[in-house]
C-alpha cells in the first residue's frame, strides 16, 4: 500500500516570499505520478502542478515548482513570490501506473498543510 | 469551461433522516470518486467507478451509505440513516481513464463539495 506523508500541519510565509511545503511517499512502485493540489476557503480543490516520476526534470507552472527526488521518495513544492490567494490547503497526492491500469485513476492523499500567507 | 457540479452545496438535517447527494462529472469522463473530508480524519476515499460499474467501495460505511451511478451524467451518494458523525464535506471527483485512445490522462476534477452537517 502507498502512504503519502506531509509532516508540516500549518505553515505561514510573509507575502512576496518563497515557501516550501514538504511531502514523502512510500512505494514500491517504480511508474507513478505525484500531484499537489489546493484547496482555498472556497474548499475547492485545484489542481496545482504534476510530476511524472520517469522524467528527472522538475516540474514548473509559474510561481510553482517541485523539488522531486526519487531516491529519497521526496516531492516538495516552492512557491515563489507567495501572494495572499496562496492562502489554502495544499495535498499532496500519488498515484502508480499500476493503479491506473487496474482501477482508474485513483489518488491517495497526504494529511495537508494549511498554509497561511501574511500581508 | 467544463467543470464537475456538485448539489446541494449545503445541507443541514436531523439525525436519522436520509441524504442524498448528487454529482455530474465532466462529460465524457469515465471515472468518478467520492471522498470525505472531516478535520479529524482528513480526505477519505469512500467509493469509486470506472465505466459506472463500482471498483471499490471499501472506504464507505455499508450499513447506511450507498453509492450508485444511474447513468452515466449523475453520481449518487446517499445516507441513510445519517447521524451527527457523518458531517462533513463530501466531495465528487471524475476523471478520464483511457489509456488506448487518449493516452493517459492521470487528472482528477473536483467539484465544490457538498457540506452536510447532520444535527
Amino acid at each position: 500500500a502507498q502512504t503519502v506523508t506531509q509532516s508540516q500541519p500549518e505553515m505561514s510565509v510573509q507575502e512576496a516570499e518563497t515557501v516550501t511545503l514538504s511531502c514523502t511517499y512510500d512505494t514500491s512502485e517504480n511508474n507513478y505520478y505525484l500531484f499537489w493540489y489546493k484547496q482555498p476557503p472556497s474548499r475547492q480543490m485545484i489542481l496545482v502542478i504534476r510530476q511524472e516520476a520517469y522524467k528527472q526534470q522538475n516540474a514548473t507552472e509559474n510561481r510553482f515548482s517541485v523539488n522531486f527526488q526519487k531516491a529519497a521518495k521526496s516531492f516538495s513544492l516552492k512557491i515563489s513570490d507567495s501572494q495572499l490567494g496562496d492562502t489554502a490547503m495544499y495535498f499532496c497526492a500519488f498515484m502508480t501506473r499500476e493503479d491506473f491500469r487496474n482501477a482508474g485513476n485513483m489518488l491517495t492523499f497526504g494529511g495537508g498543510t494549511r498554509l497561511m500567507v501574511k500581508p | 469551461d467544463a467543470r464537475v457540479t456538485q448539489t446541494p452545496r449545503h445541507k443541514v438535517t436531523e439525525m436519522g433522516q436520509e441524504v442524498t447527494m448528487r454529482c455530474q462529472p465532466i462529460l465524457g469522463h469515465n471515472t468518478v470518486f467520492w471522498y470525505r473530508q472531516t478535520m479529524m480524519q482528513g480526505l477519505e476515499l469512500l467509493a469509486y467507478f470506472r465505466n459506472r460499474a463500482p471498483l471499490d467501495d471499501s472506504g464507505m460505511p455499508k450499513d447506511r451509505f450507498s453509492a450508485e451511478m444511474p447513468d452515466a451524467t449523475l453520481a449518487t451518494l446517499k445516507i441513510q440513516p445519517s447521524e451527527p458523525r457523518d458531517s462533513a464535506v463530501y466531495f465528487c471527483a471524475s476523471g478520464l481513464a483511457d489509456i488506448v485512445n487518449r493516452g493517459f490522462e492521470y487528472e482528477q476534477y473536483f467539484g465544490p463539495g457538498t457540506r452536510l452537517t447532520v444535527t
